[in-house]
């Protein structure tokens, strides 16, 4: 089974510019994250997608950030423009579907090698 | 408001002594309880969680809800154990979906030999 591919790896920009990452989850997950990792700190949720639809996006930096899940397969995350704090690794998860809570089994995310994104 | 707590950002055991890395946890709710771990060069992958109460490669984690912890534990380290690791915590959100990953800072291992 071929694991969560994105693109590109690594990116440098400079401020102000746009850039854009692309995540192909696994085969039939239904739920798509991504994260967004700042040196020395844990992962942060920026969207979570159901298929195509949002599920939460509480702490996208709307005026900046946006992603979109067309089809339901693959995902895009774009950053117009860009700043200097925004310099992180992107990571992309997904996960095969919904969990139900009431002690049921919590389904593994499975993650991306990231994009690592210098703003200079 | 969930967050994780992760006290050491770097701990560093020899061989073969015992190895403890704590997590504490703040939810009102039922949380569910991950260790994640990062190997040099690698992705990001579950390790353990705390409702499957299983051992993987020797680490051990009991959710400690009157402390609200979540200690990872080895009995003996290995070389092969030193990677960076990141305590989870999912809370019960609405009826029927899953909440997001809430990430602790991450401890670095070092197993020294």
């Amino acid at each position: 089974e071929a694991g969560v591919a994105q693109s590109p790896r690594y990116k440098i920009i400079e401020k102000r510019q746009s850039v854009a990452f692309w995540c192909n989850p696994i085969s039939g997950h239904a739920t798509l994250y991504w994260y967004q990792q700042i040196l020395g700190q844990g992962p942060k949720l920026l969207i979570q997608f159901q298929n195509n639809g949002v599920v939460d996006d509480s702490q996208l930096p709307k005026d900046r950030f946006s992603a979109e899940r067309l089809k339901g397969v693959d995902s895009t995350l774009k950053i117009q423009p860009a700043k200097l704090e925004d310099s992180a690794v992107y990571l992309c998860a997904s996960r095969p579907g919904w969990i139900f809570n009431s002690g049921g089994l919590a389904d593994t995310q499975y993650f991306g090698p990231g994009t690592r994104l210098t703003v200079l | 408001a969930q967050r994780v707590t992760q006290p050491e950002k770097l701990l560093s055991v020899f061989k073969g002594a015992p190895v403890e890395l704590k997590c504490n946890y703040s939810y009102s709710g039922s949380p569910e309880l991950f260790w994640y771990v990062q190997y040099s060069r690698q992705r990001l992958q579950l390790l353990l969680r705390h409702i499957s109460r299983e051992s993987i490669k020797g680490f051990t984690a009991d959710l400690n809800k009157g402390e609200t912890s979540f200690h990872l534990k080895k009995p003996f380290a290995q070389e092969e154990d030193s990677a960076m690791y990141y305590c989870a915590l999912s809370g019960s959100g609405l009826r029927g979906r899953a909440q997001k990953l809430v990430f602790g800072q991450g401890t670095r291992l070092t197993i020294n030999p």
